[in-house]
């Protein structure tokens, strides 16, 4: 079984949808990120998580928000999808202590 | 721009033959991380290097990190098909587990 798992893996949408994201883990890590993926921009950090409590925005976090609802568990919501938030979706976690950060399969989203 | 940026962004070649993947920066990073992508899933961690100087082997695979530690390369000897995917760069600042920063990517086809 993975040990971080995504879903929905694959959304299509209308612009102005609220879209949620979700992502779950079994490795018992108290860090959680979720990145978006454009081609030839790598991955951009939307928002992270160092425990239940700790929600921190990253580089990109306009038109994004998140919650952390376990430790095993941070939701990405798009209150109102736009043409331009159409990429590839990552979750990632690590444990404290470490910069090794290990991704969820992913979620291609496409917004109309 | 992006702080770590990677080159080229598209590499072709024979199997058998070897390649270099480029990573700077004008910013210093307390380590640095290689990953590698394959289409439909997440990055998965390669190495971590951390000493400027750091040479580290996988395989038919070398990591440097700059005296400085600016920079990366990682070496590909021999290359086989089943390295082609994306590689990416990412660097961490200041205290381990820190979030990361992301290179744009290279994608490496190897054809038989």
């Amino acid at each position: 079984d993975a040990d971080v798992t995504q879903t929905p893996r694959n959304r299509i949408t209308k612009t102005g949808k609220r879209i949620m994201l979700e992502c779950s883990q079994t490795k018992g890590h108290d860090r959680m990120y979720w990145y978006r993926q454009d081609p030839g921009l790598g991955l951009r950090l939307i928002y992270y998580s160092f425990d239940v409590k700790d929600i921190n925005k990253g580089e990109i976090s306009d038109g994004y928000s998140v919650s952390r609802q376990a430790q095993a568990k941070f939701s990405l919501s798009l209150e109102s999808a736009i043409p331009n938030q159409t990429a590839l979706y990552f979750c990632a976690t690590s444990p404290q202590g470490y910069n090794e950060q290990f991704f969820g399969p992913g979620t291609r989203l496409t917004v109309l | 721009t992006q702080l770590l940026e990677q080159s080229p962004q598209f590499l072709s070649i024979q199997e058998g033959e070897n390649l270099t993947v480029y990573c700077n920066s004008s910013s210093v990073f307390s380590s640095l991380q290689w990953y590698r992508q394959e289409p439909g899933e997440g990055p998965v961690l390669l190495v971590t290097v951390v000493t400027g100087g750091e040479v580290k082997k996988l395989k038919r695979l070398t990591f440097q990190f700059g005296d400085a530690r600016k920079d990366s390369s990682l070496h590909i000897t021999a290359a086989q098909p089943g390295d082609t995917g994306l590689y990416l760069c990412a660097g961490a600042r200041g205290a381990a587990g820190n979030k990361l920063t992301f290179g744009g990517g290279t994608r490496v086809l190897v054809k038989p």
